[in-house]
């Protein structure tokens, strides 16, 4: 069964640095999609990068970066140069087949919290 | 493009009451989910539709719950006899089929059963 990990319920970050939330996934189809997505005190489920299980580069989206490593079923979501407004819950979640449609599974949740 | 739509925000109903939400969903995407999400927890898949059908229910979607989505556009979600245990935020998102079939959401509705 397909299983999203996310081992950091808090992190803190100071203001303009980086940082690294953790995801390791399972499953054991080889096609496949991993996405992060960034919730605000608002509610509303922010889609942030994607990656393919067949993407040979790993994906970035402006200060945003996915770290894939696949032989370690990690997903890792990179924030660079941490900005106030990036203080949320960050989800990583897995779809199975590569380019298709079908359910999210997704995971505990990261609360990331920046200081100024 | 709008983004993903929903109604009610929030709602506030009696334990037994049904209560029925709307999404509407981006303009051409043919794909429609919806979720929910308790406090302190990811969301959860309860079913979705490719254009008008229905293709996946989860078993958390007991025989109280029953969605639609008549034309392929908006979609309902109606939950009848309303329990406690059903308060939660209900998300919805929609996708098409290209690009990596990424699912944006809706802004969700709260529901709380007193």
């Amino acid at each position: 069964a397909q299983k999203i990990t996310q081992t950091q319920p808090g992190m803190f970050v100071q203001e303009k640095e980086a940082v690294t939330l953790d995801c390791t996934y399972d499953t054991s189809d080889q096609s496949y999609g991993l996405f992060w997505y960034k919730q605000p005190s608002s509610g509303e489920m922010i889609f942030l990068i994607y990656q393919g299980s067949y993407d040979e580069q790993n994906a970035t989206e402006g200060r945003y970066s996915l770290n894939f490593q696949k032989a370690r079923k990690s997903a890792n979501l990179v924030i660079s140069a941490s900005q106030l407004g990036d203080s949320a819950m960050y989800f990583c979640a897995m779809r199975e087949g590569y380019n298709q449609g079908g359910k999210l599974i997704f995971g505990q949740g990261t609360e990331l919290s920046v200081k100024p | 493009d709008t983004g993903v739509s929903q109604d009610p925000r929030h709602k506030i109903t009696k334990r037994g009451q049904n209560v029925t939400f709307r999404c509407d969903p981006i303009s051409e995407h043919n794909r429609l989910y919806w979720y929910r999400q308790t406090l302190g927890q990811g969301p959860e898949f309860l079913t979705y539709f490719q254009n008008e059908a229905q293709l996946e229910k989860s078993r958390l979607l007991s025989d109280r719950f029953s969605a639609e989505r008549p034309k392929g556009s908006f979609s309902t979600l109606e939950i009848q006899r309303t329990e406690q245990g059903d308060s939660a935020m209900y998300l919805c998102a929609s996708s098409l089929d290209a690009g990596g079939n990424i699912q944006y959401f809706g802004a969700g509705t709260r529901l709380s059963v007193l």
